[in-house]
């Protein structure tokens, strides 16, 4: 059975500093998904990642195939990054998302 | 990639009363999926949309309750009927392009509240 943990579950941090979110699954995938949820309820799809790596702004993910393990990072944080954050994993083989409990960053001023 | 939009964003219902949300994309897609996020829970699969066929439901999820439909390769229509405050969820809209399921976009989603 594959599980995908995300660490930390919530993360508190001042405007500026460098995040760290970390994801980790048990089998082989075809890809990781990073979004993002705010405390509306809107989601977006930050990054679909195979393998390496991608940036988008202040936003940096990375996956370790071998290690199953992918990180997203937050350069120069800012309140308005102050959301929900979920890892889900997917396979080629059929539709089913295997999703993490997601973790909940709060970025003080 | 592809760009999904979903209408309405939110909204407020009575119980009895049905809500249709719709999915359009900015290109054709191979597959369309609805998804519902109950409060502090996460996303779980209601449904396939398929084109031109009835859709494929997950276990828990029947047709009489969450109708969907697919008319073509770009739009899709989920529907909660007879609706109780138990539907309140944000329902979001996901689709795959090339037939490769693991490559998945994902809509803003409809939050959903029902009094």
């Amino acid at each position: 059975k594959n599980e995908v943990e995300q660490s930390p579950q919530n993360l508190t941090a001042q405007e500026g500093e460098f995040i760290t979110i970390n994801c980790s699954y048990s089998v082989g995938i075809s890809a990781l998904h990073w979004l993002q949820q705010h405390p509306g309820g809107g989601i977006v799809s930050l990054f679909m990642l195979s393998s390496g790596k991608k940036k988008h702004g202040r936003l940096i993910a990375t996956i370790n195939i071998q290690e199953k393990h992918s990180s997203l990072h937050i350069t120069a944080s800012h309140p308005r990054d102050s959301a929900v954050y979920i890892c889900a994993v997917s396979f080629d083989s059929n539709y089913q998302l295997i999703w993490g409990a997601g973790t909940k960053l709060i970025i003080k001023p | 990639s592809a760009v999904i939009s979903q209408k309405p964003s939110r909204d407020i219902c009575q119980r009895g009363t049905s809500l249709t949300i719709q999915c359009q994309v900015d290109s054709q897609v191979t597959m369309m999926f609805w998804y519902r996020q109950q409060p502090g829970q996460s996303l779980t699969l209601i449904a396939t949309a398929n084109q031109g066929s009835e859709a494929t439901y997950e276990s828990g999820f029947v047709i009489d309750k969450f109708p969907i439909s697919r008319p073509n390769l770009t739009f899709s229509t989920l529907t909660v009927s007879n609706m109780s405050p138990e539907d309140s969820s944000i329902y979001l809209c996901s689709v795959a392009k090339s037939g490769r399921a693991s490559e998945q976009y994902f809509g803003p989603g409809t939050r959903l509240t029902v009094t």
